[in-house]
């Protein structure tokens, strides 16, 4: 059970604007910034946006990000199908004195 | 180039013992902020823990399900950074990243508990 909820999985078709909700609390997100991170099968995790809404060297302005209270999103706007992976939010829960990550969504483009 | 090379990984029973490593290259292991991320088989991101630099005093956080068995250091004359994992538990398999700021990951090490 992640401490950071974010759906299963989501889909688009070429084109198309998803959204990839993350919810979490005050102690996390209703306190630190967000980091989304791409990761495709068998590699590593890429980091696509940080501080909420700020992007990496390189990520397309395609992806986008916001916060409001206890919960951030990633948009991904004309969706490629080269954008289908799965995705992750992270943040610092001050509780727990740690890093939490959502559960990861898995990004399907039809 | 940065480049972080981890190893180590390998099928122990549970109960047992292991020492994965993250070889360095490209930056100074001990000047930066690093942190060990773990990813079961067909589940999300794990947060394992952190080490802070020598110069803010080196000090380590880690996750409650592997703290008291999970130890992280460096040392400094290989530029590498270790994570001791001992009384696995089958729940710790997973493949094992290191990572520091601002997005330089390893290709992993995986970790297999099976008796």
């Amino acid at each position: 059970q992640s401490v950071l909820t974010q759906p299963p999985s989501a889909s688009g078709t070429p084109g198309q604007r998803v959204t990839i909700s993350c919810s979490g609390s005050s102690s996390n997100i209703g306190k630190n910034a967000v980091n989304w991170y791409q990761q495709f099968p068998g590699t590593a995790p890429k980091l696509v946006l940080y501080n909420n809404s700020e992007r990496p060297s390189g990520v397309p302005d395609r992806f986008s990000g916001s916060k409001s209270g206890t919960s951030a999103s990633l948009a991904i706007s004309g969706l490629q199908s080269g954008d289908e992976a799965d995705y992750h939010c992270a943040t610092w829960d001050d509780s727990l004195n740690g890093l939490v990550f959502g559960g990861g969504t898995k990004l399907t483009v039809l | 180039e940065v480049q972080l090379v981890e190893s180590g990984g390998g099928l122990v029973k549970p109960g047992g013992s292991l020492r994965l490593s993250c070889v360095a290259s490209g930056l100074t292991i001990s000047n930066d902020w690093m942190t060990w991320v773990r990813q079961a088989p067909g589940k999300g991101l794990e947060w394992v823990g952190r080490v802070k630099t020598k110069a803010d005093g080196g000090t380590t956080d880690y996750a409650a399900s592997v703290r008291g068995r999970f130890t992280m250091s460096w040392e400094d004359s290989k530029n590498t950074l270790y994570l001791q994992i001992n009384n696995l538990k089958t729940e710790d398999a997973a493949v094992y990243y290191c990572h520091t700021s601002p997005d330089y990951w390893g290709q992993g090490t995986l970790v297999t508990v099976s008796s």
